[in-house]
């Protein structure tokens, strides 16, 4: 089945630096990923949406100079966040979606633990 | 705009119980709907998913769920939990068209523990 590798884990940094988190799809193309957030005891919510070769398109309200976004090949995405701070703490997940039709066949990565001391 | 409600935010289960995680939604139109499960610090299983048809959906793990256009309900049901069954689990809806096709909006979660 479509698998989709989030790395690293888990992560712990230092208020100001930038810290770069990878979705990889490993045995599928995925021409669009998708970067979600998830604070404690609550729900996903939607950040980014990337298709591979273009620019990122943002949810309304996630600033795009702090939440880098490339999504270069068909097999990676990634999201850098700048200048972390401690309110950037929280769980990132990534999802890719298998081929060029939007038939909401995704598949989550199993997240990133962040953590900015 | 799509949205989603869990009323429940937290449940416990004796296991061999049955189970139901009550999903609402609110779209203009049939929406296409979603259940997932995640394990703690985990991604998201999908465990069913309904975008037409027959209106009882059967997913993996024994778990089925019912579209009920008049309610607006998406209900998450399994005869009889396992330990295993421990989780979060999250309802979705898809837009089915429009601007917002291809997201998910995600409800607020619900916990299941499941005692012995």
């Amino acid at each position: 089945g479509a698998v989709v590798s989030q790395h690293p884990s888990w992560v712990i940094c230092k208020s100001g630096t930038s810290v770069k988190i990878e979705c990889r799809s490993l045995d599928f193309q995925a021409t669009t990923m998708f970067w979600y957030r998830q604070f404690p005891k609550q729900s996903l919510m939607l950040m980014a949406t990337s298709n591979e070769g273009s620019k990122a398109t943002y949810e309304q309200g996630v600033e795009k100079d702090k939440f880098l976004i490339n999504h270069a090949s068909l097999t990676l995405s990634t999201l850098t966040v700048t200048s972390a701070h401690p309110e950037d703490s929280s769980f990132y997940i990534c999802s890719a979606r298998q081929g060029a039709t939007a038939n909401y066949g995704y598949t989550f990565g199993s997240g990133t633990r962040l953590t900015v001391v | 705009a799509q949205s989603v409600t869990q009323p429940d935010i937290h449940i416990t289960v004796s296991e061999g119980a049955s189970l139901e995680l009550r999903c609402n939604y609110s779209y203009g139109a049939t929406p296409y709907l979603f259940w997932y499960v995640q394990s703690p610090g985990q991604g998201l299983q999908l465990l069913l998913k309904y975008f037409s048809g027959d209106t009882l959906v059967q997913g993996i793990k024994g778990f089925e769920a019912e579209f009920k256009r008049s309610q607006s309900s998406f209900n998450l049901r399994k005869p009889s939990v396992h330990w295993s069954d421990a989780a979060e689990y999250f309802c979705a809806v898809g837009a089915a068209g429009g601007t917002s096709y291809g997201k998910l909006t995600f409800g607020q979660g619900t916990i299941l523990t499941v005692h012995p």
